[in-house]
């Protein structure tokens, strides 16, 4: 199965810098069936970008998705207050699916 | 709209089995693949097992394989998940999700369920 790697585990920023989170695959996702989403406690995940960077409906141009093979990342310009939650990365080209553990964006 | 509606879930005894349901609306249920994700407690997301629109094409999660059985119901817009042999770490929030339509492989789960707690404890 394709193990997927997120990086920072924990990431600690203010509201208005940017953040980077990095997603790492085993092997070649294909054809870029990466996918991110986010979570809030107590909520279902919500879809961010698939296809590594074609964003989702209704999510605002500060997040933005990119690379393609075996590195990915999720990039938001400047951090609003509603950002603070956990990320994951997801690939869905070849079963079994997987996702990443996970980056929990805190609060500074 | 599009709306995934969970139920099911409980405290069943090791060893034990329930069945999940997921109930759907809001599009052509039998257009898209479904899937189940499941979060165990101050964990992160693990899918589990998916199902084609016309039931043809099923993939399982090693974890649960043998155990539990996805199916669906196009008439009635239901997506179930029998689970068997369940053990303490099965407990979690099991998910249900909208998959991708048959004509289109890039768009995963844009759309889950509120979740469904199974608790496996004796």
């Amino acid at each position: 199965e394709i193990v997927l790697t997120q990086s920072p585990g924990t990431l600690s920023l203010s509201p208005g810098e940017r953040a980077t989170l990095s997603c790492r695959a085993s092997q070649t996702v294909s054809t870029n069936y990466l996918a991110w989403y986010q979570q809030k406690p107590g909520q279902a995940p919500r879809l961010l970008f698939y296809g590594a960077s074609s964003r989702a409906t209704g999510i605002p141009d500060r997040f933005s998705g990119s690379g393609s093979g075996t590195d990915f990342a999720l990039t938001i310009s400047r951090l609003e207050p509603e950002d603070f939650a956990v990320y994951y990365c997801q690939q869905y080209g070849r079963s079994p699916y997987t996702f990443g553990q996970g980056t929990n964006l805190e609060i500074k | 709209q599009v709306l995934l509606v969970e139920s099911g879930g409980g405290l069943v005894k090791p060893g034990g089995s329930l069945r999940l349901s997921c109930a759907a609306s809001g599009f052509t249920f039998n257009d898209y693949y479904m899937s189940w994700i499941r979060q165990a407690p101050g964990k992160g997301l693990e899918w589990l097992s998916n199902i084609s629109g016309g039931d043809t094409t099923i993939d399982y999660a090693d974890s649960v394989m043998g155990r539990f059985t996805i199916s669906r119901d196009n008439a009635k817009n239901l997506l179930y998940l029998q689970m068997n042999s369940l053990r303490p770490e099965d407990t979690a929030v099991y998910y249900c999700a909208r998959d991708r339509p048959w004509w289109d492989l890039l768009t995963p789960f844009e759309y889950w369920g509120q979740g469904t707690v199974v608790t496996v404890s004796s």
